[in-house]
């Protein structure tokens, strides 16, 4: 059963605006979430993650905003660019290192 | 660094033979983790070794697959006897004991 839940398959935005990826979760253990970038025929690589005694992580163009009575975070690129077209996955874990990964949603950001 | 290291990159075989995936983590990192990805299944977990010991297993779909970590610079995920539906691309990632794990470029298998 998927615990992490990405429901957007794929997003397309122009370029400078914002992009808003969501997330959902059904376990209320989870303690820390990430999120990961991947772009084809390569790895998945770390690009922000949060604590759940935080509602809010900032780096930079990327912010990540954690609603644990909704079981919801969401990601925000500002602006987004040509570059930050790729596959982000939304990924969970109960304080250990094993991960629960969401089926990931693919951005587009059109020039 | 290098990065994680994952060899071969692509990997056809026959249903029946044996498969062997490598991975040579990031110098320095403590904990070693096999993820597959697969369409329907998405990425999952497959097993992880903290310190060369594996930790958890559970992942590990069947007795078919097995993975060993002789020391800190490599790793395997041997698959015998392989079947069609293990086609997927197998990622390894190495962490130094916080969550955000470092991935390779992963290894494509397919088994026809």
């Amino acid at each position: 059963d998927q615990q992490v839940k990405q429901n957007s398959p794929s997003l397309s935005v122009q370029e400078g605006r914002i992009s808003i990826l969501n997330c959902d979760y059904t376990n209320s253990m989870f303690d820390y979430f990430l999120w990961y970038k991947k772009y084809p025929a390569e790895g998945p690589t770390f690009l922000i993650s949060i604590s759940s005694i935080k509602d809010k992580n900032e780096d930079g163009r990327f912010t990540v905003f954690l609603n644990k009575s909704a079981k919801h975070l969401s990601l925000h690129i500002v602006p987004s660019q040509p570059g930050d077209s790729a596959v982000y996955f939304c990924a969970a874990s109960l304080g250990d290192y094993k991960l629960s990964f969401g089926a990931g949603t693919t951005v587009t950001v059109r020039a | 660094d290098a990065g994680v290291i994952q060899s071969p990159r692509h990997e056809v075989t026959e249903m029946g033979q044996e498969v062997t995936l490598r991975c040579k983590p990031i110098s320095g990192h403590d904990y070693l983790f096999w993820y597959r990805q697969t369409m329907m299944r998405g990425l999952e977990l497959l097993i992880y070794f903290n310190n060369n010991v594996p930790i958890d297993d559970s992942g590990m779909p069947e007795d078919r697959f097995s993975a060993k970590m002789p020391n800190a610079s490599f790793s395997t995920l041997k698959i015998q006897p392989s079947e069609p539906r293990d086609s997927a691309v197998y990622f390894c990632a190495s962490s130094a004991g916080t969550f955000e794990a470092f991935f390779g470029q992963g290894t494509r298998l397919t088994v026809v």
